[in-house]
């Protein structure tokens, strides 16, 4: 089946600790999200890769990192740099830039 | 850089009425797309709207696109409770997709 993974479903973590969110798709698709929800909010994207070892970041990128080693890969590095970090993760893929995101299941931050 | 606003923020409806959605946006585009989250969920995509006059149906939802207005609507015929969720529209523009911030539903008996 054909699809996009994310992992772990929860994750907790202590204050001053980077973690690494996993984002993986068999869709063949190109194009790569992420994206950060806050409770009863909209999304905001944090960065967005077009091509695989090629990224750009969204509107908050400030304290996140990503790599795109592998087309099919979109790992998210939320850093001790980032100030408020509790929140849900999306990621998302779509064939091309402006065409239809295909979401994950999402990963839920708790940082204490 | 492309807006996309989304109005009511919060819809609270009976069962059994009608009710729109609306999503504007500042740019050109032929690519809008409707997802529904549940709460705790994901997104899920409901409608692709790839044209102007596009029209798509499912169940007691529908959705145009008026790309000229630069809207899309909507549209939930005699909702039950099961349509409660979060509404986002999304239009495609350039290599960019730009999220409304969301229409929060909640059909009540």
């Amino acid at each position: 089946d054909g699809g996009i993974t994310q992992s772990p479903k929860y994750l907790f973590r202590k204050e001053g600790q980077n973690v690494t969110l996993s984002c993986e798709q068999n869709l063949n698709h190109d194009a790569m999200y992420w994206y950060r929800q806050d409770p009863g909010q909209g999304l905001r994207l944090i960065y967005y890769s077009q091509i695989v070892n090629d990224f750009q970041k969204g509107d908050i990128a400030e304290g996140y990192s990503v790599s795109r080693e592998k087309k099919e890969s979109f790992p998210l590095t939320v850093t001790s740099a980032q100030k408020n970090p509790t929140a849900f993760y999306l990621c998302a893929s779509s064939q091309e830039g402006r065409g239809e995101q295909y979401f994950g299941p999402g990963t839920r931050l708790t940082v204490t | 850089e492309l807006k996309v606003e989304q109005n009511p923020l919060f819809l609270s409806m009976q069962e059994g009425k009608n009710y729109t959605i609306y999503c504007n946006y500042s740019t050109t585009s032929d690519r809008l797309y409707w997802y529904r989250q549940d709460p705790g969920k994901s997104l899920e995509s409901l409608f692709v709207l790839l044209s102007n006059g596009a029209v798509k149906q499912e169940g007691r939802l529908m959705a145009s696109l008026d790309t000229k207005a630069r809207l899309s609507t909507l549209h939930i015929t005699a909702a039950v409770h099961d349509l409660s969720a979060t509404y986002f529209c999304a239009v495609g523009y350039n290599n960019d997709m730009r999220f409304g911030a969301g229409t929060r539903l909640t059909v009540k008996p």
